[in-house]
């Protein structure tokens, strides 16, 4: 019973190609967020829905854009990938946007060649 | 000041030590503190909470200092376990608790 889950685990993918990661949570939280974690360790907000909202924004290119189909669900859809987009993808969730703990799924682990 | 500093380290501690990290925080009016903890090619997890009074769990104590904008964690009788790195986490306030700030942890290698 997986709290937060995220598919694919792993993406190798060439530059230039569009991809997504797919995140659910059965947690019947409110607020999903997307994390970038780089290879310096740094782990770096993206995007937070809060019940399907878009509530947080932080300056990513363009290229990455979120959509949350309802408040389980909050997927990332990167479009022209280029080699600085490798890192790993972590998503979390929260019970609502002022809650305490998050939880973090598995990560997704991206490398563009 | 950064929102969350940590001293990077690594920490290399034998099995057995006692090991302490601190972690200072920007803004005086946040709300909510913690240490998550994050395993080599794993997600972050809460390790625990970060109360004004303190708080004590098994082998692990974590303090609050508001006046001087610190977070301390103790780990004592440190196992190999323990190896990972130890993130700070400070939930600001106003709009800005949408979001928890993450320092950029602190990596702890006990050694046998």
């Amino acid at each position: 019973d997986t709290a937060v889950s995220q598919t694919p685990k792993y993406l190798v993918t060439q530059m230039g190609n569009d991809k997504s990661i797919k995140c659910e949570q059965n947690l019947g939280h409110d607020t999903m967020y997307w994390y970038k974690q780089d290879s310096k360790k740094f782990l770096k907000i993206m995007f937070s829905y809060n019940n399907k909202e878009l509530i947080i924004n932080e300056t990513v290119p363009n290229r990455f854009s979120p959509k949350s189909p309802d408040k389980a669900h909050l997927n990332l859809h990167i479009n022209s990938l280029e080699l600085g987009d490798s890192a790993v993808y972590f998503c979390a969730s929260r019970l609502t946007a002022w809650g305490e703990t998050q939880y973090f799924g598995p990560g997704t682990r991206l490398l563009v060649l | 000041r950064k929102e969350v500093e940590q001293d990077p380290g690594p920490f290399n501690v034998p099995e057995g030590a006692t090991v302490a990290f601190n972690c200072t925080y920007s803004n005086s009016a946040s709300q909510s503190f913690f240490w998550y903890r994050q395993d080599c090619r794993k997600e972050p997890k809460l390790l625990m909470s970060v109360y004004s009074s303190g708080n004590e769990d098994g082998r692990f104590t974590a303090q609050l200092n508001r006046a001087s904008q610190y977070i301390s964690l103790l780990i004592r009788d440190s196992k190999l376990s323990d190896s990972a790195t130890y993130l700070c986490v400070v939930n600001p306030p106003g709009a800005g608790s949408y979001q928890l700030t993450f320092g950029k942890g602190t990596k702890l290698s006990v050694i046998p």
